[in-house]
């Protein structure tokens, strides 16, 4: 099983609707972050949490929530989906033992929005 | 202009060749990293690197500090190498990031 899992791989929904998209980790790491990738731009980060209660908007949190459920579980949510939300979703974590590790990424969930 | 920027965009190699991706960037980092984007979507990390260079099997990625500058090469390339590279630079945990836009190679058999 992979180490950071998203669900759904694959979303398809309508302008206006609300939508979650799921993210849990077994590498036991507090440090857990959502990024959406468009086609031509790098990876934005949407929001990241170094633990349950610690939660930072990050570039683009605009029209977006998050949920920090418990230590291995992220949602991103949306709530009122719109057109330009389309783009693929990456749920990622890091280790906070120290300043610069690895981070270590989920499958991506594609979301289109019609 | 962008703050971390690759080059070549594309890269369409033959089996067997020596291969490097480039990356530079303008932001002060305490860490470079490289990422590997398969055809499918998810990502893996490669290296995290803060200066020098590391090896692992046929990837080498390569940092040099005071020309804000680091490459990824891939030796004896293969079709299975084929996925967009990326790099991801940053002044100190993984939150500050700034990633490029990648290069997507295509390595032909």
């Amino acid at each position: 099983d992979a180490d950071v899992t998203q669900t759904p791989r694959n979303r398809i929904t309508k302008t206006g609707k609300r939508i979650m998209l799921e993210c849990s980790q077994t590498k036991g790491h507090d440090r857990m972050y959502w990024y959406r990738q468009d086609p031509g731009l790098g990876l934005r980060l949407i929001y990241y949490s170094f633990d349950v209660k610690d939660i930072n908007k990050g570039e683009i949190s605009d029209g977006y929530s998050v949920s920090r459920q418990a230590q291995a579980k992220f949602s991103l949510s949306l709530e009122s989906a719109i057109p330009n939300q389309t783009a693929l979703y990456f749920c990622a974590t890091s280790d906070s033992g120290q300043l610069n590790t690895e981070a270590f990424f989920g499958q991506g969930t594609r979301l289109t929005v019609v | 202009k962008n703050e971390v920027e690759q080059s070549p965009q594309n890269l369409t190699a033959q089996e067997g060749e020596f291969i490097t991706i480039n990356c530079s960037y303008s932001v002060g980092i305490s860490a470079l990293h490289w990422l590997q984007q398969h055809p499918g979507g998810g990502i893996v990390s490669l290296f995290m690197l803060s200066s020098g260079k590391k090896k692992h099997g046929r990837l080498i990625a390569t940092i040099n500090i005071q020309e804000k500058h680091s490459s990824l090469h891939i030796t004896a390339s293969h079709p299975r190498d084929s996925a967009v590279y990326i790099c991801a630079a940053g002044p100190g945990g993984t939150y500050k990031y700034i990633f490029g836009t990648g290069t997507r190679l295509k390595v032909l058999a």
